[in-house]
């Protein structure tokens, strides 16, 4: 079955211990985007992978690293996570640019930073 | 930068009720998407609009492009209660995507 998965979906953790929340899709998508979602502020783009090793920031980075090692693979790191980082997060992927193609997304990972 | 506001912000209608979300650019769009969520779910794709004018139908959901191509819509006829969610609009800004906040619809019975 064609989808993209998240690990984990639920995570409570403490101010400044680092995480990771991994993203994996098994379409041999190229484009693979991270978003947080909050309340009245719809889906927020955080970083944005074209191909391996090609990277960009979106609207809100900071705060936030990833990684494009395998095309497969794009895992969002929070080194030093703080309260304003509480928010549910999805990432998704394309076969061609999101600017002009549809997106498949995983089921979320909410984070709650105490 | 590029924005992209969507109206209104929540809306409940009873069943059988049509309803309408909106969607504005401050910009002139390639192109506008839009998805659908469930309560607890992902955003799912439901359709892209490309040309000027463009009206798109999915059973009852109609898809409309604006003209200038800096506003879209999309109208649902009569709601059934599988149609709760929230509708995004998003538009492209470079080769990245901008969602609106989307509006939450909830269906009374």
């Amino acid at each position: 079955e064609a989808q993209v998965t998240q690990n984990p979906r639920y995570l409570i953790t403490v101010t400044g211990k680092k995480l990771t929340v991994t993203c994996s899709q098994n379409m041999n998508h190229e484009y693979m985007s991270w978003y947080r979602q909050d309340p009245g502020l719809g889906l927020r783009q955080i970083y944005y992978s074209m191909n391996v090793e090609v990277t960009d920031k979106g609207d809100v980075p900071e705060g936030y690293k990833v990684s494009r090692k395998e095309k497969r693979n794009f895992p969002l790191i929070l080194e030093s996570p703080s309260p304003n980082q509480t928010s549910l997060y999805f990432c998704a992927s394309s076969f061609k640019p999101i600017a002009i193609y549809e997106q498949y997304f995983g089921p979320g990972t909410r984070l709650t930073v105490t | 930068g590029q924005q992209v506001m969507q109206i209104p912000q929540y809306q409940h209608v009873q069943e059988g009720e049509d309803f309408t979300t909106y969607c504005n650019s401050s910009t002139t769009l390639s192109n506008i998407q839009w998805y659908k969520q469930r309560p607890g779910g992902h955003p799912v794709f439901l359709i892209q609009l490309v040309k000027s004018g463009e009206v798109k139908k999915q059973k009852r959901l109609t898809f409309q492009f604006g003209e200038a191509k800096k506003n879209s819509s999309l109208h649902i006829t009569a709601t059934q209660t599988t149609d709760v969610g929230t509708y995004f609009c998003a538009g492209p800004r470079g080769n990245k995507l901008v969602f609106g906040a989307g509006t939450i619809l909830r269906v009374k019975s």
